[in-house]
């Protein structure tokens, strides 16, 4: 079984200053973990993935996110935020099942980041 | 290249009427999961379909059915509505084996009333 821990509901930040959105995870076998962005009634955009091979993932827009095994974290990061990346963001987990190939999606609660001028 | 396709995008409904939600998964993609995500909440896997078959199913009641058609697109039907069934339904395609690459339509907004 898999679970997503996104630690604060909302984050706020500056324009130009540093975005930090936590998520830990829960896997029972070797996740594949996600970041996806849903603007106002829109559907889930994704950032990036971590697949098992470099731990240091680079997406779309200037974010990143480092997988920390030993700390069962992604956190998901980006140097400078700009005005359009107020957004809800979302973590999630996936796991291959061995036997059969499939897999599903377990997402976080989210985070809504805040960007003031 | 069109992506995944959800139709409607939004939908009223009266408490204990039926509700079909359909969707067209991205070409070259075999396999759709449907997601319900209430407001404020992160999505919530209802189930997904291969071959034409529920392969998976999450924490949802019987009153949420699906099917699948040969041409690989998908129905999520709901009986008799809840309040509570209010939330945005998300549909996502992938190619089974291939587990990493989901995706996602801009989904369908029901609203029970």
């Amino acid at each position: 079984a898999q679970s997503v821990t996104q630690l604060g509901s909302h984050v706020s930040v500056s324009e130009g200053a540093l975005v930090l959105l936590r998520c830990n995870y829960s896997s029972s076998v070797p996740p594949y973990l996600f970041w996806y962005v849903q603007y106002p009634n829109q559907g889930l955009q994704l950032l990036l993935k971590y697949t098992s091979a470099a731990t240091l993932v680079k997406g779309i827009n200037g974010f990143e996110a480092e997988f920390k095994k030993s700390e069962t974290s992604f956190h998901l990061t980006k140097p400078s935020a700009h005005m359009s990346d107020a957004a809800e963001y979302f973590c999630a987990v996936s796991a291959m099942y061995v036997d059969s190939g499939y897999s599903t999606l377990t997402f976080g609660k989210g985070t809504m980041l805040l960007v003031s001028p | 290249d069109a992506g995944v396709t959800q139709s409607p995008t939004h939908l009223i409904k009266t408490r204990g009427q039926q509700v079909t939600l359909r969707c067209s998964p991205k070409s070259g993609h075999d396999t759709v999961s449907w997601y319900q995500q209430a407001l404020g909440q992160g999505p919530q896997f209802i189930f997904q379909y291969y071959e034409e078959e529920e392969r998976q199913r999450g924490n949802f009641p019987d009153r949420f059915s699906g099917h699948q058609f040969p041409n690989y697109s998908s129905e999520l039907n709901v009986n008799a509505l809840l309040l509570g069934d209010s939330a945005l339904y998300l549909c996502a395609s992938s190619l089974q084996g291939k587990g990493v690459g989901y995706t996602f339509g801009s989904g369908t907004r029901l609203t029970v009333v």
